[in-house]
């Protein structure tokens, strides 16, 4: 399978912080890219969709896509204990483990 | 509120026994993926259909694994004969192609005892 590698955390930020989410793929054919959120116990859900090089933001979310050094990554801006979760970057329908996030009140 | 749906949604059942897990994708998406969940392996692609056919099974142990899309409304994916190292979650999902959002499924959580 098509690696997509993502640092595992766990990664802790305290409200009202950005946190930044990281990840790398290794398939150079890649044309679309995820960052879905995974609460404990319930099923992955999209957050952010890229597809072309640059920066793409929504809200409080900002995702970020360099095709050239095959990276992706996800800030979040005022970061919330609700944001408390795993998130798991996806390169096509290749994901990575995921990042473990806790935002601490 | 369309929603992808997986039946049962736990399975307890012993070593050697058949495992039948069944998706519902949402309505007119083409595209069904079936992946499996473990906290060692994270979310592994086993299968993905396309219009019914299935693109890619290379994810799934062929010896015990198989996966179908009988219509266009259900997708099953069956496990015989199971084994231990098989208790994992799996999640099916949908989308309008491969490379488009998907929707997950709440998962069916297997435990082989």
């Amino acid at each position: 399978q098509k690696e997509v590698e993502q640092n595992s955390g766990p990664l802790s930020v305290p409200e009202g912080a950005i946190a930044s989410l990281n990840c790398t793929y290794s398939d150079r054919g890649s044309q679309s890219f995820f960052w879905y959120r995974q609460y404990s116990g319930k099923s992955p859900e999209l957050i952010m969709s890229i597809y072309s090089n640059g920066d793409k933001e929504d809200g409080r979310f900002t995702a970020q896509l360099n095709k050239a050094s095959q990276y992706v990554s996800l800030l979040i801006r005022d970061s919330q204990p609700s944001d408390s979760a795993t998130y798991l970057c996806a390169a096509s329908f290749y994901f990575g483990t995921g990042t473990s996030l806790t935002v601490i009140p | 509120d369309a929603r992808v749906t997986q039946t049962p949604r736990d399975k307890v059942t012993e070593m050697g026994q058949e495992v039948t897990m069944r998706c519902q994708p949402i309505l007119g998406h083409n595209t069904v993926f079936w992946y499996r969940q473990t906290m060692m392996q994270g979310l592994e692609l086993l299968a993905y259909f396309r219009n019914r056919a299935p693109l890619d099974d290379s994810g799934m142990p062929k010896d015990r694994f198989s996966a179908e899309m009988p219509d266009a409304t259900l997708a099953t994916l069956k496990i015989q004969p199971s084994e231990p190292r098989d208790s994992a979650v799996y999640f099916c999902a949908s989308g309008l192609g491969q490379y488009e959002t998907q929707y997950f499924g709440p998962g069916t959580r297997l435990l082989v005892l």
